[in-house]
């Protein structure tokens, strides 16, 4: 079964930290440009970063530069994503997806930044 | 950034009615190539979004056939023929020419 789990969301305060994991399974993941998708309480959706299959290229929308790094290991199947100086526009439940079709979602998870 | 525009930004609809949605972009999404970068999903409620539409008019695996898509260039439209039940949530278009990939702003489909 094609298959993205994400964990790693939560309360944290802000300026404060969190690492998000991404777990691929059923698929070939090296193959795959994946990407990073927010979703604010009661909002659209709002593509945040993505990773090209070797890690060698990374893009980020203007309102993380600087704060969030992407990153991958494809000897674990994994995606992460490092937030760092959280705000409380960030919260929102965070998704990993395959880029460009976008045809592979996980459940995703919550990251709620507040004091 | 490439502007995606839906409209609606709601619809109800009657089961076994027709229901439309036209999406608009701010810069054409035909590559050079020939391929068109125009997605479409369905966001159930409490759940991930779904790809139903690739490169503009393409179901993806399983998605039924009452669900159709056109369009080129910087206007789109996606079509379900016939409304069921199940096909209530929010739809959005999408566009991955370009980066930052951008959504539109969801259209939300509810059954009368």
């Amino acid at each position: 079964e094609v298959q993205l789990v994400e964990s790693g969301g939560g309360l944290v305060q802000p300026g404060g930290s969190l690492r998000l994991s991404c777990a691929a399974s059923g698929f070939t993941f090296n193959s795959y440009w994946m990407s990073w998708v927010r979703q604010a309480p009661g909002k659209g959706l709002e593509w945040v970063a993505n990773i090209k299959q070797d890690g060698s290229e990374k893009y980020y929308v203007d309102s993380v530069k600087g704060r969030f790094t992407v990153s991958r290991d494809n000897a674990k199947n994994s995606l992460y994503l490092q937030m760092n100086s959280l705000r409380a526009e960030d919260t929102a439940v965070y998704y990993c997806a395959s880029d460009e079709a976008f045809d592979i979602w996980g459940q995703g998870t919550m990251v709620t930044v507040s004091s | 950034d490439i502007v995606m525009t839906q409209t609606p930004l709601s619809l109800s609809v009657t089961p076994g009615q027709p229901a439309s949605i036209s999406c608009k972009s701010t810069q054409s999404l035909l590559h050079s190539a020939g391929k068109t970068y125009l997605y479409w999903y369905l966001q159930k409620p409490g759940q991930p979004p779904q790809l139903l539409i690739y490169e503009v008019s393409n179901r993806f695996s399983g998605v039924p056939e009452r669900f159709s898509g056109s369009g080129s260039g910087t206007d789109f439209t996606l079509k379900i023929s016939r409304v069921e039940a199940e096909d209530v949530g929010v739809y959005y278009c999408m566009q991955s020419i370009q980066l930052p990939r951008t959504f539109g702003q969801g259209t939300k489909v509810e059954i009368k």
